[in-house]
């Protein structure tokens, strides 16, 4: 069964400063995965993905993610931080076969302080 | 071209009441797909429809039922609510039946409490 795992609920960066948000992921078969932003009172805003090739993804206001399949993991990450950057990040896995269904991490809080 | 709209925001309802969500996906969007989320579960798939077919659904009672009509458009429907049917419930549109991992795209979701 396909799964991500966000270790951190929280973290913390000063603005200015990079930020890197971890994902993990588990799947059988080719890993489709996915970064998406909610803001307060919000729906889920495309950030970028990964299917195959390059394994750094450029993606929205200015995000990027390494995939790296040796460690299983796909961490987003921005090389200055923005105090609006602060929000729920959400890590996600499509599911086997021909699907939409995303599986979705627990979600990552990013605080980011002026 | 316009998101995903998401129809009504806020929702009300009593325990035993029944409920219908109504959402509009990205024009030229045929897949739907509808999702729970709560502090205690996070996001949870309900079910997806591509042209106007269940093509897969989550783990949840039968009293979450939906439909998808034949210009796209999609209404989730909950019977007998519970008060842990609380949530905000988020439709997701996707251009593709899911063989290409094209992207979803999602609206502001309805807020339903259950008193």
């Amino acid at each position: 069964a396909q799964s991500v795992a966000q270790p951190e609920d929280q973290v913390n960066v000063a603005e200015g400063n990079p930020l890197t948000v971890k994902c993990t992921y588990s799947v059988s078969g080719n890993p489709y995965l996915f970064w998406y932003v909610q803001y307060p009172n919000r729906g889920l805003q495309f950030l970028l993905k990964y299917i195959t090739g390059d394994n750094l993804v450029k993606g929205s206001y200015g995000f990027e993610a390494e995939f790296n399949k040796s460690q299983t993991s796909f961490h987003l990450k921005k090389p200055s931080a923005l105090v609006s950057d602060s929000a729920l990040y959400f890590c996600a896995v499509r599911d086997g076969g021909a699907t939409n269904k995303l599986i979705f991490g627990t979600g990552t809080l990013l605080a980011v302080q002026p | 071209k316009a998101g995903v709209t998401q129809t009504p925001r806020y929702l009300i309802k009593t325990r035993g009441q029944q409920v219908t969500l109504s959402c509009s996906p990205i024009s030229g969007h045929r897949s739907v797909s509808w999702y729970q989320q709560t502090p205690g579960q996070g996001l949870q798939f309900l079910f997806e429809y591509f042209s106007e077919t269940q093509r897969n659904k989550g783990n949840f009672p039968g009293r979450f039922s939906g439909r998808q009509f034949s210009n796209s458009r999609s209404e989730m429907n909950v019977s007998t609510l519970e008060l842990g049917d609380s949530a905000l419930y988020l439709c997701a549109s996707s251009f593709g039946g899911g063989a290409e991992p094209y992207e979803q795209y999602f609206g502001p979701g309805t807020r339903l409490t259950v008193t």
